[in-house]
């Protein structure tokens, strides 16, 4: 199985502030990246999927970049609805497979 | 809207065999592929399986051996059953739509918690 690695596992930040977070795979996946969200109780929400292609949904201070094996999911200018997991996930190859998360949380 | 609703029990024995349903309403089911995913308590997620509408399906490697996944179009269902279950398979297991035959799932149920203790 291909490994998802993100960095870091949790993060404080303030609200207005740009947050990176990154995600490593264990091998090449080209731009078969996508991010979800999710907030206590609640299902994940599809974010970001191909690396950077944003579901309509999501606002455009949102964005994903990368290919191979590492991408980044930024977020520019952080509104209080952003606090929630994030989880990375290849989509390359079976099995598709999930980092661990990065927490956010409000400083 | 899409709306997906997992139901079945929330408590199975050590050994015995974990089955949920998963209710599609908003949608056909037909033309889709549709996964179940599983998310133990505070950790993170797993994908299980997934079936087309036409019945092609296909497993997580690690469960196969004890995992099943069919499809009920008339009812706009699909179903998971999941044998030889063991604490470990203690998590909330999400229904959830994938949008083609690859790893992209745009609409998901609000999950349902299964815990397997005696």
């Amino acid at each position: 199985d291909i490994q998802m690695t993100q960095s870091p596992s949790s993060l404080s930040a303030s609200v207005g502030d740009r947050v990176t977070i990154t995600c490593r795979a264990s091998q090449s996946i080209s731009t078969f990246l996508n991010w979800y969200q999710q907030k206590p109780g609640k299902a994940p929400r599809l974010l970001i999927y191909g690396t950077s292609s944003l579901q309509t949904w999501v606002p455009s201070r949102f964005s994903g970049s990368g290919s191979e094996t590492d991408f980044t999911l930024t977020i520019s200018g952080l509104q209080p609805e952003d606090f929630a997991t994030y989880y990375c996930q290849q989509s390359y190859t079976t099995p598709p497979t999930f980092g661990q998360g990065t927490k956010l949380e409000i400083k | 809207q899409v709306q997906l609703q997992e139901s079945g029990p929330g408590l199975v024995k050590p050994s015995e065999t974990l089955s949920l349903t998963c209710t599609v309403s908003g949608a056909s089911i037909s033309g889709y592929y549709w996964s179940w995913l599983r998310q133990p308590p505070g950790e993170g997620l797993q994908w299980v399986a997934y079936i087309h509408s036409s019945g092609s399906t296909k497993y997580n490697p690690s469960l196969k051996s004890r995992v099943s996944i069919s499809v009920d179009t008339s009812k706009n269902l699909f179903s998971l059953r999941l044998n030889s279950v063991t604490a470990a398979d203690t998590a909330v297991y999400y229904c959830a739509r994938q949008t083609n035959w690859n790893y992209e799932w745009d609409y998901w149920g609000q999950g349902a918690l299964v815990t397997v203790s005696s």
